[in-house]
């Protein structure tokens, strides 16, 4: 384990379902992130908080909603998606500031039927 | 936008043998650099990162650099073992920016065989 717990590990859902996706670390950093893999594509950004506020939005579509109570935990919220949202999900978390890298959990393996 | 080029895409090699994976960003003002390696349906784990007032990092069989000048990072590794085998991904972030947003590149597949 890195320190960024993810769960679920896989999740099946229909179009019509609503799920949500949990991040939680343990390293005491400031930012966490909500990044997405598609397959064939590089990693892309989708959200980040910084001590519980979100300071970007990717331009990301309104069927996914992020949420973060606690610089703690980090969760995804998911409704009416698509066939194409299947894909990895990956939580980070960051000290924030210059100068620091990123840890990432193990991800959430997405399937939209 | 930043885009990242990581060469070769994929790469098979007999186990022993060093090896250099590519990767070069369109705009070199890159603050930090990280190498992630990435397994099979799993998440990323960190290898090294470069900070900004940094140009090499080594750990173990892997060294990093970067050419700030150019944008240009290497990863070298030395004997190969077929452990080694997975997905190498390098990020960098922009100057000025606190959080750090990642780029990332697609990633060089490595196959190190027995």
């Amino acid at each position: 384990e890195t320190g960024v717990t993810q769960t679920p590990r896989h999740l099946v859902m229909g179009m019509t379902n609503k799920k949500s996706l949990k991040c939680e670390q343990h390293l005491g950093h400031n930012a966490m992130y909500w990044y997405k893999q598609s397959a064939k594509k590089p990693l892309e950004l989708m959200f980040v908080y910084s001590l519980e506020e979100r300071v970007e939005n990717n331009s990301v579509p309104s069927r996914f909603s992020p949420e973060c109570p606690n610089s703690s935990h980090l969760f995804l919220h998911l409704h009416t998606l698509q066939p194409e949202d299947s894909a990895l999900y990956l939580c980070a978390s960051s000290p924030g500031g210059q100068g620091y890298g990123y840890t990432f959990g193990s991800g959430t393996r997405l399937t939209v039927v | 936008k930043q885009e990242v080029t990581q060469i070769p895409a994929a790469l098979s090699v007999p186990e022993g043998e060093n090896l250099v994976l590519n990767c070069s960003f369109t705009d070199s003002a890159i603050y930090n650099l990280q190498w992630f390696r990435q397994d099979p349906g799993k998440g990323l784990t960190s290898l090294l990162l470069i900070q900004s007032s940094q140009r090499e990092q080594t750990s173990g069989r892997l060294n990093a650099s970067l050419d700030k000048s150019s944008g240009r990072s290497t990863l070298y590794i030395a004997a190969s073992q077929p452990g080694d085998s997975a997905t190498y991904l390098c990020a960098g972030t922009d100057r000025g920016s606190t959080l750090g947003r990642l780029y990332f590149g697609r990633g060089t597949q490595l196959t190190v065989w027995p």
